[in-house]
């Protein structure tokens, strides 16, 4: 069975420009979330979607956005990139059930000059 | 609110030492713990989580981790640690009460060096 897959693996953009990240969950997987790693601030949550609506998001700005479509996939989209932007970005997913653990995906890792 | 804390920024053992990482949460009623581990240039894999039930969870490569409820802990151990243990672990932690509120909280996390 294929696990989370994320593209692209690596993305540089300079400040001020749009960057879009996506998400491919498990087969059979409804739920997915987006993490932000960065560097000195831990895994963050950013974003959960499900059954294609968004369902929570985390303390971070609006120029964070997502969606996700009728096949489950996601994106995320940042518009006016700032440099602390810079991170790794993880995709999870999961059932929704209450206690279905949440499986992740390789990452993208934003860049931003 | 709902935390985690990982109070060691690093753990250094030797190959077949017994290997324990330690973490501690807050959450508002009876928490779902999880771990998870990082390879460098790779995302988290599962290990193992704390549903309810019995307090020894057992997980993946030998891994396995005691809930504390009064010591509100979730330590991740494994009695002999081979060097291709050596990663970033991840504790992190939901309330299960919360059931509109399926983000995870992590802890900053673990680096864990095993030594031939």
């Amino acid at each position: 069975e294929a696990g989370v897959t994320q593209s692209p693996t690596h993305l540089i953009k300079t400040r001020g420009q749009q960057a879009t990240l996506r998400c491919s969950p498990i087969s059979g997987h409804t739920s997915v979330y987006w993490y932000q790693q960065a560097l000195g601030l831990g895994l963050q949550f950013l974003l959960w979607y499900d059954e294609g609506e968004e369902r929570n998001r985390g303390n971070f700005p609006p120029r964070f956005s997502g969606r996700q479509f009728p096949n489950y996939s996601s994106e995320l989209n940042v518009n006016a990139l700032e440099l602390e932007d810079s991170a790794l970005y993880l995709c999870a997913s999961s059932l929704l059930r209450v206690t279905e653990t949440q499986y992740f995906g390789p990452g993208t890792r934003l860049l931003v000059l | 609110a709902q935390s985690v804390a990982q109070p060691e920024d690093q753990v250094n053992v030797a190959e077949g030492n017994p290997l324990t990482v330690k973490c501690t949460y807050s959450v508002s009623g009876n928490p779902y713990l999880f771990w998870y581990v990082q390879y460098p240039n790779r995302g988290l894999q599962f290990l193992l989580k704390y549903i309810t039930g019995d307090n020894l969870v057992k997980g993946s490569y030998g891994f396995e981790a005691e809930f504390n409820k009064s010591q509100t802990s979730f330590h991740l151990k494994k009695p002999s640690a081979l060097v291709s243990d050596s990663a970033l672990y991840f504790c992190a932690v939901r309330a299960q009460e919360r059931s509109n509120d399926y983000k995870l909280s992590f802890g900053a996390g673990t680096t864990v060096t095993v030594r031939a």
